[in-house]
């Protein structure tokens, strides 16, 4: 089971800004360890959209923010468009007995 | 162009075995760790193994210790998963990802395109 925890689902209007939480605890995300995001839309592969908590790769729109706080991180998206329908997924290291690379339980975002 | 192609998914007995492949080209694959990560239909994603540049050192999920096994070959530009004693929780898309970053601060990019392996009698 996953050990980082997000929402199942937030939704927005088009152009909306839309954040999804990461919460995690002191063997991840707590003990320092940076935060990625993934993008999958439907029936396709997961995509980097952030990593290092906050860098974005070439080609990710800016409307894409990421930021880390203690043990949660979050994904912002301002100006939400019809293409950014997807779930996402965070993802981070855990240094507990039976850990490794873990992921989020994903959100899925609604553009209404 | 960076590029993953897994390969060897299909339908398998339960307790039964399949060997998955991922080629990959347009990086220099005998520098960069691999990973397995899979996704059970209608669910979220888990990592599943990991291994380094030069095969020495391994990881696995605790639900694939001693069933799965992870293996490379950098002359084939390769990565495998062996994968033994089959269950029907195993049922899932199982995805390559390439690992990036550095120290324990890693992520994955790029990841194939995935391969459907069904486990069910």
């Amino acid at each position: 089971q996953s050990v980082l925890t997000q929402p199942p689902s937030v939704s927005g209007a088009p152009g909306q800004r839309v954040t999804i939480s990461c919460t995690g605890s002191s063997s991840n995300i707590g003990a320092g360890y940076d935060v990625h995001w993934y993008q999958q839309l439907p029936g396709t592969a997961p995509k980097l959209l952030i990593y290092g908590n906050s860098n974005r790769p070439s080609g990710v729109p800016d409307r894409f923010s990421g930021s880390k706080s203690g043990t949660s991180a979050s994904l912002a998206i301002t100006g939400l468009q019809a293409e950014d329908e997807a779930d996402y997924y965070c993802q981070s290291y855990d240094s507990s007995l039976s850990g490794y690379y873990v992921f989020g339980t994903g959100t899925k975002v609604t553009v209404l | 162009e960076v590029q993953l192609v897994e390969s060897g998914g299909g339908l398998v007995k339960p307790g039964g075995s399949l060997r998955l492949s991922c080629a990959a080209s347009g990086f220099t694959f005998s520098s960069y760790s691999m990973n397995w990560v899979r996704q059970a239909p209608g669910k979220g994603l888990e990592w599943v193994s990991s291994i380094s540049s030069s095969s020495s050192y391994i990881y696995y999920a605790d639900s694939v210790k001693g069933r799965f096994t992870i293996s490379r070959d950098n002359a084939k530009n390769s990565l495998y998963l062996q994968m033994n004693s089959l269950r029907a929780e195993d049922t899932a898309v199982y995805y390559c990802a390439r690992e990036d970053g550095s120290g324990w601060n890693n992520w994955f990019d790029p990841w194939g395109q995935g391969t459907l392996v069904t486990v069910s009698s």
